[in-house]
C-alpha cells in the first residue's frame, strides 16, 4: 500500500513553455501533498503544501505565479512550471501523507525537468 | 521554525561494520522522526520511523534511537552491506497548525560501504 506516482519521470522542454507535472496517491486518499525541490547531492526542499480543495501553502521564496499547483481531487494535485529557464532544471518530487492523525509520507518517483 | 542538523554528511565503512547517523532538532514538541534512504536517481524511501513514547525501535538490521531530552535520534544499521550505500535523511514534521505534517529534513548523510 501507500503508492505514489509522478508523470511524467523525465522532461526536456524549451524555454519559456510551460511543463505540468502530475502526483497521484494510487491506494489511497491524500488530504495533504508536499512538493519538492531536489538540487544534486543536496536535501529536499520544500517548495509547497498541496491541500485538497484550497490554495496551496508556499514557502518563503517559492513564487506561486511561477509553480503554479493544483490540488482538485483527493488522489492528484498538479505542479505547472510556468514559463520555464533553464535554472528550473531540477528533480521535482512530490510526497503525500496518509491521513490526518498520521504522520506517514510517502514520496513519488520524482520529475526531472531539463529546460533548455 | 524547526531546525534538523544531521551529522556526518559523508560516512565510509567496510562491509560488515556498522554505521550510525545523528540527527538534533529544535522544537521540543516534534513526536515523529522519520529516516528516509535515497538512491542515485531515485525517490526517497521510509525505512525505520520512531514516535516520541518510543525509546528504540529495530527492524532486522536497521534501529532507530531517540533521545528527547537532549532532542536527538539516531539511525543504526548494523552489518553494513553494499546496497545499503545511499543518502540517508532524517526528518521531523511539524505537528499542528497549517502547516501539519510539513517535514523538515536534515543535510542527508551519504553513506558508502566498500566490499
Amino acid at each position: 500500500g501507500a503508492v505514489v506516482s509522478q508523470h511524467p519521470s523525465r522532461v526536456i522542454c524549451k524555454s519559456g513553455t510551460s511543463v505540468k507535472i502530475e502526483c497521484r496517491s494510487l491506494d489511497f486518499q491524500a488530504t495533504t501533498m508536499f512538493w519538492y525541490r531536489q538540487f544534486p547531492k543536496k536535501s529536499l526542499m520544500l517548495m509547497a503544501t498541496s491541500n485538497e480543495g484550497s490554495k496551496a501553502t508556499y514557502e518563503q521564496g517559492v513564487e506561486k505565479d511561477k509553480f503554479l499547483i493544483n490540488h482538485a481531487s483527493l488522489t492528484l494535485s498538479t505542479l505547472t512550471v510556468t514559463s520555464a529557464h533553464p535554472e528550473d532544471s531540477s528533480f521535482y518530487i512530490c510526497s503525500a501523507m496518509v491521513g490526518v492523525g498520521a504522520y506517514e509520507q510517502y514520496f513519488g518517483p520524482g520529475t526531472r525537468l531539463t529546460v533548455t | 521554525g524547526e531546525n534538523v542538523e544531521q551529522h556526518p554528511s559523508t560516512l565510509s565503512v567496510q562491509e560488515g561494520d556498522s554505521a550510525v547517523i545523528k540527527c538534533t532538532y529544535s522544537d521540543s514538541a516534534s513526536n515523529y522522526f522519520p529516516w528516509y534512504k535515497q538512491e542515485l536517481g531515485k525517490r526517497p524511501q521510509l525505512i525505520i520511523d520512531i514516535r516520541s513514547n518510543v525509546g528504540e525501535k529495530k527492524d532486522q538490521r536497521i534501529a532507530v534511537t531517540l533521545n528527547k531530552t537532549a532532542k536527538h535520534f539516531s539511525l543504526h544499521i548494523t552489518e553494513t552491506q553494499p546496497e545499503d550505500s545511499a543518502v540517508y535523511f532524517c526528518a521531523t514534521p511539524n505537528a499542528g497548525g497549517t502547516s501539519y505534517g510539513k517535514l523538515t529534513f536534515g543535510q542527508g548523510t551519504i553513506l558508502t560501504v566498500h566490499p
